[in-house]
Parts: C-alpha cells; structure tokens; sequence
C-alpha cells in the first residue's frame, strides 16, 4: 500500500457526460500528480499540483481540468467525454516538487470506461 | 525534450534464473534521475528502484540491480533468482531533478513472464 488513495476504482459512463476522479495524497506530502495510461499512448503525464498551486502541465486535453484542494487532495474532471478517454488513470504523490530525488508513489488508479 | 525507450515489448525467463530488461533514454541534461516501475496483474505501479545520474555506483534492491551506462544513456534491470511474483510489466522512467515540472516520462514498458 503506497499511502496514495484514489476513488472510485471503476467509472463506466457515456459519451459527453462529465466524471470527477478523486485523489489523497501520502501524508506530508504536498505535489500531486496526474497520469493517463492507455493500450495506445502509454503511460503519459497530464498535470501536476504543488501545495494548492498548478506546476506544470503536459498532455491534458482542454476538457479536462484538475484542482488541489487546501487539505491537499486532488481531482481530476473529465467532461465531454469521448471513447477515446477510456483509460486507467493514475494519481501519484511526492514530497515536493522537484528537488530532490523526490520519488513519486502511485495510488491504485481509476479505471475509466466510455461507451 | 526527454524520451525512454524499452524496445523489447516482452520477455521470458526460467523461475529462479537472471534477466535483464533494457532501457535507454535520450536526454541534453547531466543530472537526472531514472526509475524502474513495476505494474503486476493488480495494475499497482510499485517502485522497484532508482539511480541518481550523478552517482557512479549501480543502485541494487535485494535480487534487483541495475546497469547503469551514462556515456550509452542506458538503464537495464537485472532481476536475479527470478521468482513467480515477478511476472509483470516494468517500466523504465525518467524524470529531470529541476525544471519547470519533475514529471515521470515513462518508456511503453515490457511484460515479463515467469515460467515454473
């Protein structure tokens, strides 16, 4: 057990509808970090928070958007969903954000399917 | 901007012999920091190991270790004493120690198969 928690496991929804992924970090720490992983794209990151603050930002579609709240879990939304979305997506926690070796630990993911 | 390479998609090995899973990466930076990952049927991703590109001493974790060639940009895992459990997908990752973002940039991984 890592210490990141992530709910729910399974999502099943439709097309064009809106999710919200949930995310804990590991106590103490403060980033956030959110990964899609697909059979097609692989394991790719999407967008990282630091103590409530946005840090950086990589493959995120503009339907999705993600926050950090003050007790520092996350959530990732996902709207207009399409087919294409259905994925496992990851949440990974650190201590800080980027000195340091700073190792990222995985929550159990959340496994997204459209239909 | 980085990448990770792991070109064999899969791989087998005898319970309790060696194998050696390969990795390579592409990067303009001289610090940094690289991981192996591993994703049982569970779909966890567990840390398996890390190495610091400054430190010249391979990382090792009990039946784990790594070859670590900086002038090459290789990363390969070597897992000795093979055991049942260890059938999974490893990944390779990298990850820069500064910058704009610490993200993980993952290779597209390997599945390993253990045979009894």
């Amino acid at each position: 057990d890592s210490g990141v928690t992530q709910t729910p496991k399974h999502l099943i929804t439709a097309t064009g509808q809106r999710v919200t992924l949930r995310c804990s970090p590991r106590s103490g720490d403060l980033s956030v970090y959110w990964y899609q992983q697909s059979l097609d794209q692989g394991l790719q990151f999407l967008i990282q928070y630091y103590n409530g603050e946005e840090r950086a930002k990589g493959n995120i579609l503009e339907r999705f958007s993600a926050q950090q709240f003050p007790d520092l879990h996350s959530e990732l939304n996902l709207s207009s969903l399409e087919l294409g979305d259905s994925a496992l997506y990851f949440c990974a926690s650190s201590l800080r954000a980027r000195e340091g070796l700073n190792e990222q630990y995985f929550g159990p993911g959340t496994r997204l399917t459209v239909t | 901007a980085q990448t990770v390479t792991q070109s064999q998609p899969e791989m087998s090995v005898q319970e309790a012999e060696t194998v050696t899973l390969s990795c390579t990466y592409d990067t303009s930076e001289s610090d940094y920091y690289l991981f192996w990952y591993k994703q049982p049927p569970s779909r966890q991703m567990i840390l398996v190991i890390r190495q610091e590109a400054y430190k010249q001493q391979n990382a090792t974790e009990n039946r784990f270790s790594v070859n670590f060639q900086k002038a090459a940009k290789s990363f390969s895992l070597k897992i000795s004493d093979s055991q049942l459990g260890d059938a999974a997908m490893y990944f390779c990752a990298y990850r820069s120690p500064t910058g704009a973002n610490s993200k993980l940039t993952f290779g597209k991984g390997i599945t390993l198969s253990v045979r009894p």
